[in-house]
């Protein structure tokens, strides 16, 4: 099946840093996903991007849509206790049997040290 | 709150044992979907439901039983499962299935002795 490359696997900072992850594939997808999960809990959306090029902000996320529609990244700016976690990016596209598929990758784990 | 629960957020049971697990969704969406999130490993999805019909099977063996009653339901039937189905499960829907973003519930975390 297809596979999404997400790094770093995990990261540690120091409260107030920015942070950035991303992820890249050999395929093509026609929408790309970022997910935040806490620990016990389900994947949470965070952005959606839906064009090639797109740029979107939510907060202090910021999430673009490469343009060749194989990577996405995610920036974190300014980051707050609150931000621990794991994050996933998630591509989504038509599958063989013409309907669309998420492919999730294998997530990110925040930590922040204080 | 997401709108998409699921219940019991935790289970214990043996390899003989038979439990469902059980998600519903208050959305008003159309498409439901099961997935398995294990460590270390991307999410897998196991069945997708649109409209009541199960449009996607990816391969699970047949110890796991889907089941949906209406649009707004989904049930996991569970029976004699293996230590390696431990995981935690998890219930999403999207308004269609097709190019909608999908929302999650808690999961199910499930511990096979």
């Amino acid at each position: 099946g297809q596979q999404l490359n997400q790094s770093p696997q995990s990261m540690f900072i120091q409260e107030g840093e920015d942070v950035s992850m991303n992820c890249t594939s050999s395929s093509i997808f026609n929408t790309w996903l970022w997910y935040k999960q806490d620990p016990g809990e389900g994947p949470v959306l965070l952005i959606a991007l839906y064009k090639a090029g797109e740029l979107t902000s939510n907060g202090r996320l910021t999430a673009q849509f490469g343009i060749t529609r194989k990577d996405s990244f995610l920036n974190i700016s300014a980051s707050i206790p609150s931000d621990v976690g794991i994050y996933f990016c998630a591509g989504q596209q038509i599958s063989n049997f013409g309907n669309e598929k998420l492919t999730f990758g294998t997530g990110t784990r925040l930590t922040i040290i204080p | 709150e997401t709108g998409v629960t699921q219940t019991p957020r935790h289970l214990v049971m043996g390899m003989t044992n038979k439990k469902s697990l059980k998600c519903e969704q208050h959305l008003g969406h159309n498409a439901m979907y099961w997935y398995k999130q294990s460590a270390k490993k991307p999410l897998e999805l196991m069945f997708v439901y649109n409209f009541k019909e199960q449009t996607e099977n990816n391969s699970v063996p047949s110890r796991f039983s889907p089941e949906c009653p209406n649009s707004s339901h989904l049930f996991l039937h569970l029976h004699t499962l293996q230590p390696e189905d431990s995981a935690l499960y998890l219930c999403a829907s999207s308004q269609d299935f097709g190019g909608e973003t999908q929302y999650f519930g808690p999961g199910t975390r499930l511990l096979v002795l």
